[in-house]
């Protein structure tokens, strides 16, 4: 069955630090990733995803995203967090039926 | 992009009445779905709204309880019918643009607390 996981229910960093939210994922043909956040009291918003080409993909507010077929993953990285990046995580692949199956998501709290 | 809207953004009910939640979007869309983001919790899917006929509804999630419309390709409406406390929830619409191969945009949600 297709599914996303999520490992790492929160984080915590501190500013300035770097950051990788872990993601794997179930899926029998060449997956469609994407990595969403979520902002407390906001809906959803894409950071960047994957379709093919470039395994290294670059989204908005400086996180970027690398796809490895062979472990199955899709990590979020970002070199250098920012107060404001303190957020809810969600990974996710788009299914069989063109429907998007979501992690559980990772919460990220970054420290002063 | 799409630019969405919900309304109501937040509501206080109390058990056994229903609330219809409406969603708007900016521009025509292919496709549209309704979302339900428990406390705590990730996304479930619980039906894609389809212009001109019945909701497709994923299981576990039955028209009765949540019946949706989508009378044109820019609006649908979500119906929680007869509350529970276990429908405190948020439930986002979100949209995709292309032919279901492409990223989905996200309204803001509703934030639904049943008494």
């Amino acid at each position: 069955a297709q599914s996303v996981t999520q490992p790492d229910i929160h984080i915590t960093v501190s500013e300035g630090a770097s950051l990788e939210l872990r993601c794997n994922y179930s899926y029998g043909a060449t997956p469609y990733l994407f990595w969403y956040v979520q902002s407390p009291g906001q809906g959803l918003q894409l950071l960047l995803k994957y379709f093919s080409g470039d395994t290294l993909v670059q989204g908005i507010k400086g996180f970027e995203a690398e796809f490895k077929r062979s472990q199955s993953s899709f990590n979020l990285r970002k070199p250098s967090v920012h107060w404001s990046d303190a957020a809810e995580y969600f990974c996710a692949v788009l299914g069989g039926g063109f429907k998007t199956i979501f992690g559980a998501g990772t919460r990220l709290f970054v420290k002063a | 992009s799409a630019v969405i809207s919900q309304k109501p953004s937040r509501d206080i009910c109390q058990r056994g009445t229903s609330l219809t939640i409406q969603c708007q979007v900016d521009s025509q869309v292919t496709m549209m779905f309704w979302y339900r983001q428990q406390p705590g919790q990730s996304l479930t899917l619980i039906a894609t709204a389809n212009q001109g006929s019945e909701a497709t509804y994923e299981s576990g999630f039955v028209i009765d309880k949540f019946p949706i419309s989508r009378p044109n390709l820019t609006f649908s409406t979500l119906t929680v019918s007869n509350m529970s406390p276990e429908d405190s929830s948020i439930y986002l619409c979100s949209v995709e643009r292309g032919q279901g191969a492409s990223e989905q945009f996200f309204g803001p949600g509703t934030r639904l607390t049943v008494l």
